[in-house]
C-alpha cells in the first residue's frame, strides 16, 4: 500500500468489552510503533516492534494492553476490559529500521469507550 | 527522564509575518530532535529533523544545546502553514526507537 493503514478508523465500544486495533505498515518496514493520543496531548509511546518481537513495551499502561506482530508485518493492539479512560486516538507508525530516518504514521483509530 | 515542552497551545500570525514555534527539552543523554506536522484531516508527518540541517517548506530549526531548545522558524508565514505542530525527541543512540512528543502548538496563519 501507499502508506501505513489502520483499521477501523473509528471504534465505539462499551466499557468492559475487548477490542482489537489493526495496523498494516509500509511494506518492508521492520520497525513498527504504537502510540496513543489523548485529547489535547501529543502522541504517547506504547510499544515498539523490531520484526516479530516487541523490543520495548515500556509504554503500555497496564496488563490490559497487549500487542502482537506474528509475521513481522501486520500488528494488532489488543485492549481487554476497556475503560472510559482508554478513549483516545491510537496511532501506528513504521520505519525502515529502529531509529530510521523517518517514522511514517497511519491515520489513527479513534477509540471511544462508553 | 525525557521531557518536551511546547509552551504555546495556540499561535496566530498574519500571512507574511515571521513565525516561531517554541520547543524546549530535557534529556540526560544526546537527543535527536524532530518537528512533526499534522495538516487538517491528514496524518502526522515529519517536517524536519535536526541532524539533516535541512530547510523544509521554508522552515528551519536549530538545536541549541545550551538553552535545550529546538525552536521552529519561518521568515514569512503562508496560509498553507496552518496546522498542528509537534516537537519530538528521540535518543541519539544505536537502536533508539520511540519518540517523545510535546503537547503541540496549533498555528493559524491569518490571510
Amino acid at each position: 500500500g501507499a502508506g501505513v493503514s489502520q483499521t477501523p478508523s473509528n471504534k465505539v465500544t462499551e466499557k468492559g468489552k475487548y477490542v482489537e486495533l489493526r495496523c498494516d505498515p509500509i511494506s518492508g518496514h521492520t520497525a513498527l510503533y504504537w502510540y496513543r493520543q489523548s485529547l489535547g496531548q501529543g502522541p504517547e509511546f506504547l510499544i515498539y516492534f523490531q520484526g516479530t518481537g516487541a523490543a520495548d513495551d515500556s509504554g503500555l499502561p497496564n496488563d490490559r494492553f497487549f500487542a502482537v506482530r506474528p509475521e513481522g508485518s501486520v500488528s494488532t493492539l489488543k485492549i481487554q476490559r476497556t475503560e472510559r479512560g482508554d478513549s483516545a486516538v491510537y496511532l501506528c507508525a513504521s520505519s525502515h529500521y529502529a531509529g530510521g530516518p523517518e517514522a511514517f504514521f497511519g491515520q489513527g483509530t479513534r477509540l471511544t469507550v462508553v | 527522564a525525557q521531557r518536551v515542552t511546547q509552551p504555546e497551545k495556540l499561535l496566530s500570525v498574519f500571512k507574511g509575518a515571521p513565525v516561531e514555534l517554541k520547543c524546549n527539552y530535557s534529556y540526560s543523554g544526546s537527543p535527536e530532535l524532530f518537528w512533526y506536522v499534522q495538516y487538517s484531516r491528514q496524518r502526522l508527518q515529519l517536517l524536519l529533523r535536526h541532524i539533516s540541517r535541512e530547510s523544509i517548506k521554508g522552515f528551519t530549526a536549530d538545536l541549541n544545546k545550551g538553552e535545550t531548545s529546538f525552536h521552529l522558524k519561518k521568515p514569512f508565514a503562508q496560509e498553507e502553514d496552518s496546522a498542528m505542530y509537534y516537537c519530538a525527541l528521540s535518543a541519539l543512540a544505536p537502536g533508539a526507537n520511540n519518540l517523545f512528543f510535546g503537547t503541540g502548538t496549533r498555528l493559524t496563519v491569518i490571510p
